[in-house]
């Protein structure tokens, strides 16, 4: 089975700072990688995906994370945060062994102080 | 945002009974899962299945199993109900082979086993 590693589970942060959450996988074959994230008391909604191309993937809030196959990363990265980012951001990976199958990180529960 | 449906959204059981929890999607998605959310663990697969009566078993299907015999349902019972599987317990859909496509997520049940 794969293995998803999110080293921080919780990350405070002031509002207006710079945030990143660090996702490390395990698989040595291709791979999907995706970010999603859950506010209190919902499910989980995509927040952006890495399939293929450029290995800077973007969100339409402002996020954005990095493939970097040699380091086995996908981070993600906020160069100013809000209170309404408030909430908590998983990773997952999906591989070539069986790309309907989908692995998640613990998760990182980002905290935005006023 | 896809339609699924989870049914009950918080049951409260006693050791040893059976439950069924169940997950309704009107996309006509081919791929739906069954995951467990616990503190520290993020999101675990249970169960998933790839079409009509085609079913595989996740990282943590002890104690659970699925069937689906129509594609919009997916059903989940714990067959003899533990304390351990006291959870959140998420449906997720995936319209599209090769797992490219964006994990769809229900509301979540909320189980918990006295």
């Amino acid at each position: 089975a794969q293995s998803v590693t999110q080293l921080d589970s919780q990350v405070p942060v002031f509002e207006e700072a710079p945030v990143e959450l660090r996702c490390n996988y395990s698989s040595s074959v291709s791979v999907y990688l995706f970010w999603y994230v859950q506010y209190p008391n919902q499910g989980l909604q995509l927040l952006l995906k890495y399939l293929s191309g450029s290995t800077l993937v973007k969100s339409i809030n402002g996020f954005e994370a990095e493939f970097n196959k040699s380091q086995t990363s996908f981070h993600l990265r906020k160069p100013s945060v809000h209170i309404s980012d408030t909430a908590e951001y998983f990773c997952a990976v999906s591989t070539g062994y069986n790309f309907n199958k989908f692995y998640f990180g613990s998760g990182t529960k980002l905290n935005v102080k006023p | 945002d896809a339609g699924i449906t989870q049914s009950p959204r918080h049951k409260v059981t006693e050791t040893g009974t059976p439950v069924t929890l169940r997950c309704h999607q009107t996309e006509n998605h081919r791929y739906m899962y069954w995951y467990r959310q616990d503190p520290g663990h993020g999101l675990r697969l249970i169960h998933y299945s790839y079409g009509v009566k085609d079913t595989d078993k996740g990282e943590v299907s002890d104690g659970y199993s699925v069937s689906r015999s129509k594609t919009e349902d997916f059903l989940l019972t714990l067959e003899s109900a533990t304390s351990s599987q006291t959870s959140v317990y998420f449906c997720a859909t995936n319209g599209l082979a090769g797992g490219t496509d964006t994990q769809y997520f229900g509301p979540g049940t909320r189980l918990t086993v006295l």
